[in-house]
Parts: structure tokens; C-alpha cells; sequence
């Protein structure tokens, strides 16, 4: 079956650094996307992995390991307008996307 | 960027009611939009996807004759709940594939309240 795993909910304090993590199962696969989405709003793009390994913007990083099925979302220098559900996606091999259930972020002051 | 224009943000119904949603794809064509609904504290549940000029596919559970899906062309689509109840109350997203490229781009998604 399909399937996308992500942590319910986390944690952190502001400036520090989080990493939330992503396991996947999908019938073939193309890419890992994340997206971050605010209460009430729709979700906002944030990065798409191919390829195996790190990919940094900015202050948000998002690896990948294919042979694993794992991926992760590293936020650094966290902001308070962080705290948002992070939504883990696995593209499969017909493009439909297989959502995870979110992970609700909580920063602290 | 690519953008998706999604009307009306928010709707309030009365129950027996019609509801048209609708989204475009302003600035790229879509080949496959995608239609979601989310509840408070819940993910995103794919309710179905349509290709331009096709008929809507379905996911299992979603009754394809109260939500009516339109793609009639590479930029417009539109969601239609049909004889509106108080528990189709939620947040309905579209998001649109675009023919070139990858990635997918949300609408802002429209909060229905049917009363």
C-alpha cells in the first residue's frame, strides 16, 4: 500500500533549529515534495527532492534518501511565523500525490 | 510563479443548496487539477482529479454526482457541491499540475459553511 509517515506534532524554540522527518511507501516513485501550510490557508510550496542528498534554501534544507524511503525537513534560525503544519508528499509513478498527515509545528518565544 | 485564482474564498449556504467553486490557472495551463478537502486539524484528502476535456476521476468514497468537476478548458476548473449539507462544511482546495515543468500550485481555497 501507500503510505506517508510524519510526526504529529513538535516543539522548538525560537532560533534554534528543527528537523522533522518523512517516511515513505508509494507504488513507484518520483519525487518528495514538502509544503508548509497556516491554520486556515491553503499549503505553499517549500521544496521537491529527486535526487538523493541535501538541498538548501535559504533557511529551510530538505534531504532525501530514496534506498531508505526517508526524507527530512531541517528549518534553522526558527521564526516565530514558523509555526505552521509541515505537510510531507510522495509523488508516485502515475503523479498523483500521496499526502502525510502533517506535522503541526510549535514554536516558543 | 505560477498562480492559481480560487473563487469565492469563502461561502455560507443554506442546506438543499448548489455551490459553484472555481479555479484558474493564471499565468500556465493546466493539464490536471486537483481537487481537495481538508477538515479542522486534518490533512489534505484528494477527492478527485481531472484532466482538461475529460471526465473526473474519482476517489473511492466521493460521490461523483454531488461533487460536480468541470475542466473545460487548460485553465479554468470548477467544483460544484450539489445539494448542500451541514457536514460538506469544510475547506476545499484545487491544485493544478502544469504542462510544463513540475510541481503543484494551490489556490487559496474556499471555506463552505452550509447551514
Amino acid at each position: 500500500g501507500q503510505n506517508i509517515d510524519q510526526p504529529t506534532e513538535m516543539t522548538a524554540t525560537e532560533g534554534a533549529i528543527v528537523q522533522i522527518n518523512c517516511t515513505y511507501q508509494t507504488s513507484g516513485f518520483n519525487g518528495l515534495f514538502w509544503y508548509q501550510q497556516h491554520a486556515g490557508e491553503a499549503p505553499t510550496f517549500l521544496s521537491y527532492n529527486v535526487l538523493d542528498g541535501l538541498e538548501e534554501k535559504g533557511r529551510f534544507s530538505s534531504f532525501l534518501s530514496r534506498s531508505k524511503g526517508y526524507s527530512y525537513l531541517l528549518l534553522k534560525e526558527l521564526q516565530m511565523k514558523d509555526s505552521a503544519s509541515y505537510l510531507c508528499a510522495g509523488e508516485d509513478s502515475n503523479y498523483q500525490l500521496i499526502w502525510g498527515a502533517g506535522t503541526k509545528l510549535i514554536i516558543k518565544p | 510563479g505560477a498562480v492559481v485564482s480560487q473563487h469565492p474564498s469563502w461561502v455560507i449556504c443554506k442546506s438543499g443548496t448548489s455551490v459553484k467553486i472555481e479555479c484558474r490557472s493564471l499565468d500556465f495551463q493546466a493539464t490536471t487539477m486537483f481537487w481537495y478537502r481538508q477538515f479542522p486539524k486534518q490533512s489534505l484528502m484528494l477527492m478527485a482529479t481531472s484532466n482538461e476535456g475529460s471526465k473526473a476521476t474519482y476517489e473511492q468514497g466521493v460521490e461523483k454526482d454531488k461533487f460536480l468537476i468541470n475542466h473545460a478548458s487548460l485553465t479554468l476548473s470548477t467544483l460544484t457541491v450539489t445539494s448542500a449539507h451541514p457536514e460538506d462544511s469544510s475547506f476545499y482546495i484545487c491544485s493544478a499540475r502544469p504542462r510544463e515543468g513540475y510541481g503543484y500550485t494551490f489556490g487559496s481555497g474556499t471555506r463552505l459553511t452550509v447551514v
